[in-house]
């Protein structure tokens, strides 16, 4: 199956700074990389998305990039706001794109 | 967009009690079902898979005689938590998506809570 590390576990940063999260996976027939935000005692949202066959997209503050060759993708936000607060999932595909593998999530602490 | 309804969002019982959850796609036809849990500031640990009309297929370490997986419909798929113990105590999340198809919706997760 596949694996996928997330990194840092907990992000601190200040009000209108940027905020970047970075996951790796290892099956490299991955082809869909999916972010979600899940705020305390919710379900987790979908904010972005990309595809293998794209290096980087963007929606308003938030970014993704993808590096196929090294397998890691990238989630950016830039200034971040208090209700950026939240834990966030990476996740990636595998078995023919039929499952996803979350990453360990990252806390973001976005201080006013 | 496509809406998964979890229910109940919060149960508690008594130990030796079974415990049901559903998950029901509101707006379109969920081909394929997950059933995860999820420990506090843990991630979301994939216990199942369902399709519907055949067997559910349970990740390692996961009983499947604990934990029923019935998909029997292309709208609801259901948990079952048998004889729940205070150790089944957490965070259950379904998500759904049509065939064919990436994006997974979730359902707004239902807490067990086990005396």
């Amino acid at each position: 199956g596949e694996n996928v590390e997330q990194h840092p576990s907990t992000l601190s940063v200040q009000e209108g700074d940027s905020a970047v999260i970075k996951c790796t996976y290892s099956d490299s027939a991955s082809n869909y990389f999916p972010w979600y935000k899940q705020e305390l005692g919710k379900r987790p949202q979908l904010i972005i998305d990309i595809r293998s066959n794209v290096g980087e997209k963007k929606d308003q503050r938030i970014a993704v990039t993808l590096n196929k060759t090294a397998k890691h993708f990238s989630l950016h936000i830039t200034e971040t706001q208090p209700e950026d607060s939240a834990v966030y999932f990476c996740a990636a595909t595998y078995n023919a794109g039929n499952m996803l593998t979350f990453g360990g999530g990252t806390r973001l602490m976005v201080k006013p | 967009g496509a809406v998964v309804s979890q229910h109940p969002s919060w149960v508690i019982c008594k130990s030796g009690t079974s415990v049901k959850i559903e998950c029901r796609s509101l707006d379109f036809q969920a081909t394929t079902m997950f059933w995860y849990r999820q420990f506090p500031k843990q991630s979301l640990m994939l216990m199942a898979t369902s399709n519907e009309g055949s067997k559910a297929t349970y990740e390692q370490g996961v009983e499947k005689d604990k934990f029923l997986i019935n998909h029997a419909s292309l709208t609801l798929s259901t948990l079952t938590v048998t004889s729940a113990h205070p150790e089944d105590s957490s965070f259950y999340i379904c998500s759904a998506k049509t065939s064919g198809a990436n994006v997974l919706t979730f359902g707004a997760g239902s807490r067990l809570t086990v005396l």
